[in-house]
């Protein structure tokens, strides 16, 4: 079973196309991540929902739209998509926010490649 | 600017060495440091979450330690073995960001047999 699962795994797409990245995690947790592997392969957190709710939204384009429909699930939709929007996106989940104590669960990541 | 620094960022060794690097963060506001282990082609891993000036963690022949007032932790492999060529990351939690995590940039090590 997938602890973590995100759909798809590689996305290729024109620039000013809108595209969607889902993820699912089946661990019962309340905390979701989006997070994008720079080009430097750092990772940095775009966004953080816990139970449904907004939690941490860094400073990324309105471009990038995060839903999250039940606590399983944590989508991510980019409008008008840039050349510089080519990366890795990771999900992650872990059991509860606050003082983040535990670890985090990661997906297997996405490829986004803009053409 | 709230720094994760890593060192080195690469590392070779052979089969059986044993291998530290080390994990800079601030030392102000500490809550958690995470590790987390990522292969090629897969997802991180958490190895460990410490939280404790002085904390100890082991986990099979790899441990780490944490030291909170000076802003440092290590991680040691003992006895490396081919399937320990990894990225290793640590993130220090900012907690006053809503709880995320900053990640280091990783050192990549690489054992060969």
């Amino acid at each position: 079973d997938t602890a973590v699962s995100q759909t798809p795994k590689y996305l290729v797409t024109q620039m000013g196309n809108d595209k969607s990245i889902k993820c699912e995690q089946n661990l019962g947790h309340d905390t979701m991540y989006w997070y994008k592997q720079d080009s430097k392969k750092f990772l940095k957190i775009m966004f953080s929902y816990n139970n449904k709710e907004l939690i941490i939204n860094e400073t990324v384009p309105n471009r990038f739209s995060p839903k999250s429909p039940d606590k399983a699930h944590l989508n991510l939709h980019i409008n008008s998509l840039e050349l510089g929007d080519s990366a890795v996106y990771f999900c992650a989940s872990s059991p509860r926010t606050g003082p983040t104590l535990y670890e985090q669960y990661f997906g297997p990541g996405t490829r986004l490649t803009v053409t | 600017i709230l720094n994760v620094e890593q060192s080195p960022q690469s590392l070779h060794v052979q089969e059986g060495d044993s291998t530290n690097f080390t994990c800079s963060f601030p030392s102000s506001n500490f809550y958690a440091l995470h590790w987390y282990r990522w292969e090629t082609a897969k997802s991180p891993e958490a190895l460990f979450v410490m939280t404790l000036n002085g904390d100890e963690k082991k986990k099979g022949r790899i441990s780490a330690t944490l030291n909170t007032k000076e802003g440092y932790s290590y991680l040691y492999i003992k006895g490396s073995q081919p399937e320990d060529s990894a990225t290793y990351l640590c993130a220090w939690l900012d907690y006053n960001q809503g709880g995320k995590l900053i990640f280091g940039q990783g050192t990549e090590l690489s054992v060969k047999p």
